[in-house]
């Protein structure tokens, strides 16, 4: 009931395209969702984060698309561009400030 | 955003040996830290919390005496891998928490046991 899965494993994307990753939970105490980005070597960096009372939240490029009766959410990013290769990870916590159950990761490779 | 700093970024030893990882947040008091493995390629798996001044609760799973967590001030954690070995060669990434605020994560530690 703890976890969070993750799809697409790897994802390839032409520059200025749209990048969509999408993440299912099952436990329903979850009240934060999170996506990090995390560079080769380096920890993960909160890119964005949505509560369950919101359908969507956006910042800059990046958008979370949150379906609670679904128990899914998503990231798309618009405008994608190489420097925004990287793996993505979507997380989910009971608070803001309580650990996190990581999903499985993308891949996200944007190509010129 | 709040600054956690890992020490040290990379670190080989011998199998049989105990290597430290301190965990330190910067620019704020930490009432909570977390400390995540990660395996190359794959996503970060939680292995305890620890609040300051009192024993770290670990997950399933994870041996306590071989991972040991001190906590002892609220700006620093120290991760205790002992006899490591070298299936213990893994990415060892920490975050702290303030309060009800998210999470900030440090750079990671690369532990290598030859």
């Amino acid at each position: 009931q703890q976890q969070v899965k993750q799809s697409p494993q790897s994802l390839i994307v032409q520059k200025g395209g749209i990048s969509i990753i999408n993440c299912a939970y099952e436990n329903t105490a979850f009240d934060y969702f999170p996506w990090y980005q995390q560079f080769p070597g380096k920890g993960p960096a909160l890119l964005i984060a949505i509560r369950p009372d919101v359908s969507e939240k956006k910042e800059g490029r990046f958008t979370i698309s949150f379906n609670k009766s679904a128990k899914q959410f998503s990231l798309h990013i618009m405008d994608s561009q190489p420097g925004d290769s990287a793996t993505y990870f979507c997380a989910a916590s009971m608070t803001t400030a309580s650990k996190l159950t990581f999903g499985t990761g993308t891949r996200l490779q944007v190509t010129l | 955003g709040a600054v956690v700093s890992q020490h040290p970024s990379r670190v080989i030893c011998k199998s049989g040996t105990s290597v430290k990882i301190e965990c330190r947040s910067l620019d704020f008091q930490a009432t909570t830290m977390f400390w995540y493995r990660q395996f190359p390629k794959q996503s970060l798996m939680l292995m305890a919390t620890s609040n300051e001044g009192s024993k770290a609760t670990y997950e399933q799973g994870v041996e306590k005496d071989k991972f040991l967590i001190n906590h002892a001030s609220l700006t620093l954690s120290t991760l205790t891998v002992t006899s490591a070995h070298p299936e213990d060669s893994s990415f060892y990434i920490c975050s702290a928490t303030r309060g009800s605020t998210e999470a900030f994560f440090g750079q990671g530690t690369r532990l290598t046991v030859v």
